[in-house]
C-alpha cells in the first residue's frame, strides 16, 4: 500500500496569510493525487484532483501542484471558512490511500 | 443535484450484525462507482471498498476484505455496507462517496455519514 505522509500535522496561521501544505507519497504516483477539506462535524469535500485541477465550484484561492512523490496545496489569503483539516489521497494504486491530515487552526 | 443520503446512526453490541445504506439521486447511479470510507473517532480517512452497480463489480481494500460486505440494490439506487459480527473497534463514522470522475477513485460527492457505535 502506498503511504501518504502529510506535513505539518497542525499549522497555526492568521487570516489573510498564504499557507502551503505538503503531502509525500512513498512511491511515485504520477499526478494521481486529490486534496479534500473536512470541517468539524461535516463530510469531506473534494478540492483538487489530478494534483492541480480544482473541483467544481472550488475557489481559485486553492491551488495544487506537484507530481511523482511530492505535492503541495496552497491556500492564498486564508479566510475564516478555510480553517479545517486537509487530506491528500493517492489514486494511482489500489487501494487508494489518504494522508493522516493537516489541521489548519487560527493563530 | 447529486445527493447521497445515508441511514441513521446505529448503536449495537459486539457480535451484532448491521447494514447501513446510502441512497443516491441526481445522477446515473447504475453507471457510477460508489464507495465507503471509514473515519474512526478523531482519526483520518480510510477507503474500505467500492462497487459498480451496473455489474456488481466489488473491490475491497485489503484491511477490510472479509470484514464487511458491500452491495447495491439498483432498483432503488442504494448502496449498502454490512457487518455480520461487529467489534468494538468498528465504532466509527462511515461515509459513502460517489466516484464520479471517470476512471479514477476520487470521491466527488459524499453522504452525510452514518455513525456506528459498538459497545457492550
Amino acid at each position: 500500500e502506498v503511504v501518504m505522509t502529510q506535513s505539518p500535522a497542525t499549522l497555526s496561521v492568521s487570516p489573510g496569510e498564504r499557507v502551503t501544505l505538503s503531502c509525500r507519497a512513498s512511491q511515485s504516483i504520477s499526478s494521481n493525487l486529490a486534496w479534500y477539506q473536512q470541517k468539524p462535524g461535516q463530510a469531506p469535500r473534494l478540492l483538487i484532483h489530478g494534483a492541480s485541477t480544482r473541483a467544481t465550484d472550488i475557489t481559485a484561492r486553492f491551488g495544487g501542484s506537484g507530481s511523482g512523490t511530492e505535492f503541495t496545496l496552497t491556500i492564498s489569503s486564508l479566510q475564516s471558512e478555510d480553517f479545517a483539516v486537509y487530506y491528500c489521497q493517492q489514486y494511482n494504486y489500489w487501494p487508494p490511500s489518504f494522508g493522516q491530515g493537516t489541521r489548519l487552526e487560527i493563530k | 443535484e447529486v445527493q447521497l443520503v445515508q441511514s441513521e446512526a446505529e448503536v449495537k453490541k459486539p457480535g451484532d450484525s448491521v447494514k447501513i445504506s446510502c441512497k443516491g439521486s441526481g445522477y446515473r447511479f447504475n453507471s457510477t462507482w460508489i464507495g465507503w470510507v471509514r473515519q474512526m473517532p478523531g482519526k483520518g480517512l480510510e477507503w474500505m471498498g467500492i462497487i459498480y452497480p451496473g455489474d456488481f463489480d466489488t473491490r475491497y481494500s485489503p484491511s477490510f476484505e472479509g470484514q464487511v460486505t458491500i452491495s447495491v440494490d439498483k432498483s432503488i439506487s442504494t448502496a449498502y455496507l454490512k457487518w455480520s459480527s461487529l467489534k468494538a473497534s468498528d465504532t466509527a463514522m462511515y461515509y459513502c462517496a460517489r466516484i464520479g470522475i471517470q476512471g479514477v477513485i476520487i470521491a466527488d460527492y459524499w453522504g452525510q455519514g452514518t455513525p456506528v457505535i459498538v459497545s457492550s
